[in-house]
């Protein structure tokens, strides 16, 4: 069953223009979560992870920053989006025996 | 730092080759760890399992492989063809929680 749920599936926003991305868990407590991007053409890229609420651990240096507010709620944000920023950006969390992706959403900067 | 590296970063291979992908983790108690397929802008897919007592499982052409002395996993892709062209996860599980590695990309060529 479906225990996380990544929205929106599809955005698109102009140069410039701010943005939210939320992921949300469900059935757990205290999991570890990871935001992920694929540029067209490329591999994923691990862009942060947290391992509890307000601890974030940035990859890479880039426009994007994340927020845990709560403890099953992953927030990917920016003040102000770049063309660059295009891609799929997904979101992740483990229990035990698996892992758990979101659906992913396909962001499009104009 | 992340407790997964993987490696290749990225892999460009002809069709019908054989390649080899990388996965080093520092994750301790080990529990198992999974390898999975992302098609580009999907989420991915589990491939496969192993806990510590196991040494390989193949699914299909997917072959992994697991030391968990030197802390150490690889997935092999036999013959490989277009459609096997993806990123590929490795997810660790270690006292019930789970780490991420970054993914390899292979992209395979006719």
């Amino acid at each position: 069953s479906q225990t996380i749920h990544q929205w929106p599936a599809t955005l698109v926003q102009p140069v410039g223009s701010p943005l939210s991305l939320e992921c949300t868990v469900e059935g757990t407590s205290n999991p570890n979560l990871y935001w992920y991007r694929q540029a067209a053409g490329r591999g994923l890229q691990l862009l942060f992870y947290s391992v509890g609420i307000g601890q974030i651990s940035s990859e890479v240096p880039q426009n994007l920053s994340a927020s845990r507010p709560q403890d099953r709620q992953f927030i990917l944000s920016s003040k102000k989006l770049l063309l660059s920023d295009s891609g799929f950006y997904l979101c992740a969390w483990g229990r035990v025996t698996e892992a758990f992706f979101g659906q992913g959403t396909r962001l499009t900067v104009v | 730092k992340n407790q997964v590296e993987q490696s290749p970063q990225s892999l460009i291979i002809l069709e019908g080759k054989n390649c080899t992908l990388q996965c080093n983790y520092t994750v301790s108690p080990f529990s198992n760890l999974r390898w999975y397929k992302q098609d580009t802008g999907r989420g991915p897919v589990s491939l496969t399992i192993m806990t510590f007592s196991e040494n390989t499982k193949s699914n299909g052409r997917y072959t992994a492989t697991l030391d968990a002395d030197t802390k150490q996993s690889s997935l092999h892709i036999t013959a490989s063809q277009l459609s096997d062209s993806a990123s590929y996860i490795c997810v660790v599980n270690g006292n019930n929680r789970l780490a991420f590695g970054k993914g390899n990309q292979v992209v395979v060529i006719p």
